[in-house]
């Protein structure tokens, strides 16, 4: 079975751009997640779809969006980019979402870097 | 949110020795995962353990859901363990709230 696969592995945008970031979930899988990792705050929740509603979202300003498509693949949008977007952005997907016997399966992410 | 603590931040080992990494958290969960990030970034499921004891290889964990622990342990260590030890746990809602990460450094 495939994994978690994300698009594109590395971006480089410059401050004021918009970007988006792809993520096709394993197959079966109904929930996707979105996180960012930077070394100064960690792993840090973006938001989670599942069955193309959003269910929950991390304390990001709205510049940062999603979406989930009806075959489960997601998509995240960062608008007006700034220096301090630049990240690893990682997608994870679950069976049911994290409050079920479902372990969370991370993609390779995607390196952003704002210049 | 839940705080989550986790130590030692970092640990450097030869390769055949034992460690054990320790997981903290401020609240009750019903869900705990440790992951292992990889020099490259991947971010790999060690184990889904809110309560109890699992064994896999030369891994094992075990939580204490009531005093709001988790331990890592890791045997016979190798090159390849190296990388980030993550812990994550979650209550109510649907996120994940991440441990800063136990940084290990196995040396042949």
């Amino acid at each position: 079975k495939a994994g978690v696969t994300q698009t594109p592995r590395y971006l480089i945008k410059t401050r004021g751009q918009q970007v988006t970031l792809s993520c096709s979930p394993i197959s079966g899988h109904r929930s996707v997640s979105w996180y960012q990792q930077t070394p100064g705050q960690g792993l840090q929740f973006l938001f989670e779809y599942f069955s193309e509603t959003q269910r929950n979202k991390g304390n990001f300003p709205g510049r940062f969006s999603g979406r989930q498509f009806s075959n489960s693949r997601s998509e995240m949008n960062v608008s007006t980019l700034e220096l301090g977007d630049s990240a690893l952005y990682l997608c994870a997907s679950s069976l049911e979402g994290t409050n079920y016997n479902s372990p969370l399966h991370f993609g390779n992410g995607t390196r952003l870097t704002v210049t | 949110g839940i705080q989550v603590e986790q130590s030692p931040p970092d640990l450097i080992l030869q390769e055949g020795a034992n460690s054990t990494l320790r997981c903290n958290f401020s609240d009750s969960v019903n869900n705990l995962q440790w992951f292992h990030q990889n020099p490259w970034g991947q971010l790999i499921n060690l184990f889904y353990i809110p309560s109890g004891t699992k064994q896999n290889g030369r891994l094992s964990a075990t939580t204490v859901a009531t005093e709001r622990y988790s331990l890592l342990y890791i045997s016979s260590s190798q090159t390849t363990d190296s990388g980030v030890y993550f812990c994550a746990v979650t209550s109510t809602g649907n996120q994940f709230y991440f441990g800063t990460g136990t940084s290990l450094t196995v040396i042949p």
